[in-house]
């Protein structure tokens, strides 16, 4: 079974400022790990994935993630954010043995205040 | 780039009656998927496709519920009578048969009145 917890639905952050998203998963299998972006009325658009390989992937948009093993964890962050960045953002586990079936998180949706 | 279609974009339905949402997925993938997210909520697994049959549906997938290729390049979804908390926002995703990543389509939001 696989499952994904995003702390926090909602998280508003100043222009300029710093972006953490954190997500907390369970598989009882080596997971492969993604965080979707979702604009309004559009659909998702991949930030970025892990799937074994460096544990600290950059994606689009200037965000990255660290895979923490030991933490189960994967959160997203970006150094500086934009207005741009205001969305809904999703991290989602999914794994060989799970058929590659994706388990969403709640989502975060980010508030970008000037 | 390649990117998957999803038509129509909204659907609004009476209750009862039956609907189908489509989708073209990228041209050389061969897992397909669909995923719904009704208003508020997370996004749900429905179904996974390859090799023209289902590989895993969730139990939400019920006996309403149908997916089909029906030529190489679309893949369907039929809901057979329509309930209102069909309501969501329904979206196709593929998948090559070498990668891990899903692609999504835009969606289609589908109200049931």
């Amino acid at each position: 079974a696989q499952s994904v917890t995003q702390l926090g639905s909602h998280v508003s952050v100043s222009e300029g400022a710093l972006v953490l998203l954190r997500c907390n998963y369970s598989s009882s299998v080596p997971p492969y790990l993604f965080w979707y972006v979702q604009y309004p009325n559009q659909g998702l658009q991949l930030l970025l994935k892990y799937t074994s390989a460096a544990t600290l992937v950059k994606g689009i948009n200037g965000f990255e993630a660290e895979f923490k093993k030991s933490e189960t964890s994967f959160h997203l962050t970006k150094p500086s954010a934009h207005m741009s960045d205001a969305a809904e953002y999703f991290c989602a586990v999914s794994s060989k043995a799970a058929g590659n079936k994706l388990t969403f998180g709640g989502g975060t949706r980010v508030l970008v205040k000037p | 780039e390649p990117e998957v279609t999803q038509t129509p974009s909204h659907q609004v339905t009476q209750m009862g009656q039956e609907v189908i949402l489509r989708c073209v997925p990228i041209s050389n993938h061969l897992y397909f998927y669909w995923y719904r997210q009704i208003l508020g909520q997370k996004v749900e697994f429905l179904v996974s496709f390859y090799n023209n049959e289902i590989s895993e549906k969730s139990e939400i997938f019920d006996d309403q519920f149908s997916v089909e290729r029906p030529d190489g390049s679309n893949f369907t979804l039929k809901i057979r009578s329509t309930k209102l908390e069909d309501s969501a926002m329904y979206f196709c995703a593929s998948r090559s048969g070498r990668g891990d990543t899903q692609y999504f389509g835009p969606g289609t939001r589908l109200t049931v009145l």
